[in-house]
């Protein structure tokens, strides 16, 4: 299996532009997290899902962050407008119940 | 609410030292409990975890953490540390009535040749 996958690993943006983080779970996992890593506050939880349904958002700051999980293999996390302290590492990672958790590489965004 | 503490932020060690880094969880019902790992600029690996049975638990590299369930400690230890071994090390927690993982703040360990 490839693992979590997540596109794209890199992305600079200007303040104000939308942005769209993307993930790809391992086949067969039914939960699906989103993680935001900055020096500042760590490892937070934004917002996690079940069999396609999320679950709890939380964790997610604000109404400019948005979370969609539209089939089993696919998943999107949209911030718009992006601000600068939105910068920061965007894991995303899953699992079956009762499991272990794995992450995928991370998106790392700038915005400018 | 359920917590994670990690108390050693940032350990500093020559090669071949041996390593003690502390975790310990506020959930007093049966726990999951792991530790990853997560090296300079990339993403979290799992390095072990307990779900029941033997306390003491072998993970890569290494690696061992013991399970003591009256102190609701979790600490990761290695006998000898290598300097590929510098990276960030993450306890966390999950409790059975929840499906989030709780994690600790992190320790950033260094390794100097």
């Amino acid at each position: 299996d490839a693992g979590v996958i997540q596109s794209p690993r890199h992305e600079v943006t200007e303040m104000g532009q939308e942005v769209t983080l993307r993930c790809k779970p391992i086949s067969g996992h039914d939960y699906l997290f989103w993680y935001r890593q900055t020096m500042m506050r760590g490892l937070e939880l934004l917002i996690y899902f079940n069999n396609n349904v999320p679950i709890d958002d939380s964790g997610m700051p604000e109404d400019r962050f948005s979370a969609k999980m539209p089939n089993a293999s696919f998943s999107t996390l949209k911030i718009q407008p992006s601000e600068p302290r939105d910068s920061a590492v965007y894991f995303c990672a899953s699992r079956t119940a009762g499991e272990t958790q794995y992450f995928g590489p991370g998106t790392r965004l700038l915005v400018l | 609410a359920q917590s994670v503490s990690q108390h050693n932020h940032h350990v500093i060690l020559s090669e071949a030292a041996s390593l003690e880094l502390g975790c310990n969880y506020s959930y007093g019902g049966t726990v999951n409990l792991f530790w990853y790992v997560q090296y300079p600029g990339q993403h979290l690996q799992l390095l072990l975890k307990y779900f029941s049975g033997d306390p003491l638990v072998k993970g890569i590299k290494g690696f061992e953490a013991e399970f003591i369930k009256s102190k609701f400690s979790f600490n990761l230890r290695k006998p000898s540390v290598q300097w590929s071994d510098t990276a960030e090390y993450f306890c966390a927690v999950k409790s059975y009535n929840t499906d989030k993982l709780i994690f600790g703040t992190g320790t950033r360990l260094q390794v100097f040749p």
